[in-house]
C-alpha cells in the first residue's frame, strides 16, 4: 500500500520561503506523477503542479513565479519550494501521487500539513 | 485563467438521487479533459471516487456513477446514504495543467 506524509514547518514569515517534502513509502516514485494540492481554510482546493519522476514538472500558471516542485528519487521524496510567501498562502498543503500518467486519477493522498504564514 | 463551476452546495434525501454537475469556462466538457471527482470529508484529505469521466476506484460505492451530461462533467449518487455527506471536488485536466471545482457540498437530510 503506497502511503504519502508530507512534512515541514508548520508557519513561515511573510516574504520568506515555504519548503515540504513528501515521502513516499511503500512504493517507488519512479515511473509516475506526483502533485502538490493545497486546501486554504474553508475554501476548495488549488492545484500547485506535478513533477514526473524523471524531474520534468508543470506548474500552476498563478504560482508558476514562486514555486519550484523537485524529486529526489533515491530518498523517494519530492518536495516543493514556494517563495515570497502572504497571509494568502496559508493553506493546508497536500502531495498526491497523479499516477502513470498526467491525467491518471490522483489515487494516493497525504493526510496533509497546515502552513501558516505569519509574523 | 480557466474557471471550474460547481453547484455550492445541494442537499438530498436519504435513498434519494442527486447529480452534482462540473463546468469549464472554456466550453463543453469532453472525455478530453478526464474529469475526476473526488469526496472529502470534515478533517480528511480528498479521495478519488470517479475517475476518467466514469471509471471507478475499488472502494467506489456502486450507487456513485460519472458522466458527461450537456456539456458537463456530472457525478451521479442514487440511493444516497447518510455517509455520503461530504464535499466533492471535480478536477479537470488541460493539457498540461489542471484546475479544481470550487467544490459541492453535499448535505444528506
Amino acid at each position: 500500500q503506497v502511503q504519502l506524509q508530507e512534512s515541514g514547518p508548520g508557519l513561515v514569515k511573510p516574504s520568506e520561503t515555504l519548503s515540504l517534502t513528501c515521502t513516499v513509502s511503500g512504493g517507488s516514485i519512479s515511473g509516475y506523477f506526483w502533485s502538490w494540492i493545497r486546501q486554504s481554510p474553508g475554501k476548495g482546493l488549488e492545484w500547485i503542479g506535478y513533477i514526473y519522476s524523471s524531474g520534468s514538472t508543470n506548474y500552476n500558471p498563478s504560482l508558476k513565479s514562486r514555486i519550484t516542485i523537485s524529486v529526489d528519487t533515491s530518498k523517494n521524496q519530492f518536495s516543493l519550494k514556494l517563495n515570497s510567501v502572504t497571509a494568502a498562502d496559508t493553506a493546508v498543503y497536500y502531495c498526491a501521487r497523479v499516477g502513470r500518467y498526467e491525467y491518471s486519477p490522483y489515487d494516493y493522498w497525504g493526510q496533509g500539513t497546515l502552513v501558516s504564514v505569519s509574523s | 485563467q480557466t474557471v471550474v463551476t460547481q453547484e455550492p452546495s445541494l442537499t438530498v434525501s436519504p435513498g434519494g438521487t442527486v447529480t452534482l454537475t462540473c463546468a469549464s469556462s472554456t466550453g463543453a466538457v469532453t472525455s478530453g479533459y478526464y474529469p475526476t471527482w473526488f469526496q472529502q470529508k470534515p478533517g480528511q484529505a480528498p479521495r478519488t471516487v470517479i475517475y476518467s469521466t466514469n471509471n471507478k476506484h475499488s472502494w467506489t460505492p456502486a450507487r456513485f456513477s460519472g458522466s458527461l451530461l450537456g456539456g458537463k462533467a456530472a457525478l451521479t449518487l442514487s440511493g444516497v446514504q447518510p455517509e455520503d455527506e461530504a464535499e466533492y471536488h471535480c478536477l479537470l485536466y488541460f493539457g498540461g495543467t489542471v484546475v479544481f471545482g470550487g467544490g459541492t457540498k453535499l448535505t444528506v437530510l
